[in-house]
């Protein structure tokens, strides 16, 4: 059974600063991986994906790196602003070729001005 | 086209009573997805279409849970004689799959704003 993690749960930085959000899964037989970004209360704005062929995408300040080998991927956002401020969160499909995801928790993102 | 929208936005409904979303999807978009997020937690898979075929349901839609897309367009997720357990946000999204079956063929999944219900 697929599961995923994000750590940190929470993050709180000043702005400008570099950071990393981390997700883990326990199966790396996957076929791809989906950044997305939610506002409280809000639906999720994807982000980046990440096919399994890939070893990471970028969109402006953020970029996305997979390993598949060790389950992992990371989110490094540069520059951040207050802007950011959301919860981030990964997601790998369910089976081969659908987005039926398992989702992480996700990790709250909180840039102080 | 401005993404896929969902409606309504918020429903409060007392407990036993029947409540009915609608999700419309980009409409060139042929994959359909319905999941529900509780406070606090990411959201949890419920059941897809690839246009009016529905694929998949998790065994977290109960009998009293139905999903339906009758033209492959528009879906609507009914549950009934609701609990307060199902108090969620419910979310559509959706992708295109080309018609060779590839990972590489599935486009990213975009999210509507989702319905949040809340039994009383």
């Amino acid at each position: 059974k697929q599961e995923v993690t994000q750590i940190p749960a929470a993050l709180s930085v000043p702005e400008g600063e570099n950071l990393v959000l981390n997700c883990s899964f326990t199966d790396s037989a996957i076929y791809n991986l989906q950044w997305f970004r939610q506002d409280p209360g809000k639906g999720l704005t994807s982000l980046l994906l990440i096919q399994s062929s890939q070893r990471e995408q970028t969109s402006g300040r953020l970029n996305a790196s997979l390993d598949k080998s060790s389950g992992r991927s990371t989110l490094y956002i540069a520059a951040s602003q207050p802007g950011d401020s959301a919860t981030y969160l990964c997601a790998v499909p369910l089976d081969n070729y659908g987005q039926n995801f398992v989702f992480g928790p996700g990790t709250r993102l909180s840039v102080l001005p | 086209d401005t993404g896929v929208s969902q409606d309504p936005r918020h429903k409060i409904t007392k407990r036993g009573q029947n409540v009915t979303f609608r999700c419309d999807p980009i409409s060139e978009h042929n994959r359909l997805y319905w999941y529900r997020q509780t406070l606090g937690q990411g959201p949890e898979f419920l059941t897809y279409f690839q246009n009016e075929a529905q694929l998949e349901k998790s065994r977290l839609l109960s009998d009293r849970f139905s999903a339906e897309r009758p033209k492959g367009s528009f879906s609507t997720l009914e549950i009934q004689r609701t609990e307060q357990g199902d108090s969620a946000m419910y979310l559509c999204a959706s992708s295109f799959m080309g018609r060779i079956e590839t990972p590489s063929a599935v486009t990213e999944a975009f999210f509507g704003q989702g319905t949040r219900l809340t039994v009383v």
